[in-house]
């Protein structure tokens, strides 16, 4: 089974805080991504990782960013926390299967971030 | 711009009763379509998914329904247990264009009662 882990369940952390949240996929798989779920505003993409060291931008990428030092590790990391972004952060990973199917994303248990 | 929407945040059906869930999308480039379900404290799980070459797509109790040219999807449960009550997603995605990325809808929560 794909096992996709999370650093932590439950994180608070004050306003201007520098914040990691790691992400860990033990199946080799290329892809990664990181979202946030938010009430009423489903899954939304901050960022995704196709290969080592690569990083794109999803659709909310402002005031975070990544790392992706090693395949089987991705970090988002918030700057400077603000209050708005308290959030379920949930990471996915897949591996590329080519055809005409698409790669199923695996999803982490997700980390329930708090800013004071 | 919301491109995937689902417009009922909430469906409650009796257990053995048919769950319809509906996706509505505004890109026309989306040709590839899944559907995931949440439980409460867990990440997302995959459950079924369907490309644009087809108008259905059936795997045990659930099948997804897809309407091209209404842009429109539907996951339909039969017959609904109590252990599908979960958060169902609608996701798309654009191949040609966005690779592996997919875009979600807002989420419906179905709860399916003894």
């Amino acid at each position: 089974d794909v096992k996709v882990t999370q650093s932590s369940r439950y994180l608070v952390k004050r306003t201007g805080e520098k914040v990691f949240l790691e992400c860990v996929q033990d199946m080799d798989h290329e892809n990664m991504f990181w979202y946030r779920q938010d009430p009423g505003l489903g899954l939304r993409l901050i960022y995704f990782s196709y290969d080592v060291k690569m990083k794109e931008k999803g659709d909310i990428p402002e005031g975070y960013s990544v790392s992706r030092e090693k395949k089987e590790r991705f970090s988002l990391i918030l700057e400077s926390a603000s209050t708005n972004q308290t959030s379920m952060y949930l990471c996915a990973s897949s591996t590329v299967t080519g055809g005409w199917s698409l790669e199923t994303q695996y999803f982490g248990p997700g980390t329930r971030l708090l800013v004071l | 711009d919301q491109q995937v929407k689902q417009n009922s945040p909430s469906l409650s059906v009796q257990e053995g009763r048919i769950s319809i869930l509906n996706c509505d999308y505004t890109n026309s480039m989306f040709d590839y379509f899944l559907w995931y379900k949440k439980y409460p404290a867990e990440g997302p799980t995959f459950l079924i998914s369907i490309s644009s070459i087809k108008d259905k797509n059936e795997d045990g109790r659930f099948t997804v329904f897809l309407n091209k040219s209404a842009k429109h999807l539907s996951l339909h449960i039969v017959p609904s247990q109590p252990g599908d009550s979960a958060v169902y997603f609608c996701a798309a995605s654009a191949r040609e264009t966005s690779g592996s990325r997919l875009t979600f809808g807002e989420g419906t929560q179905l709860t399916v009662n003894p």
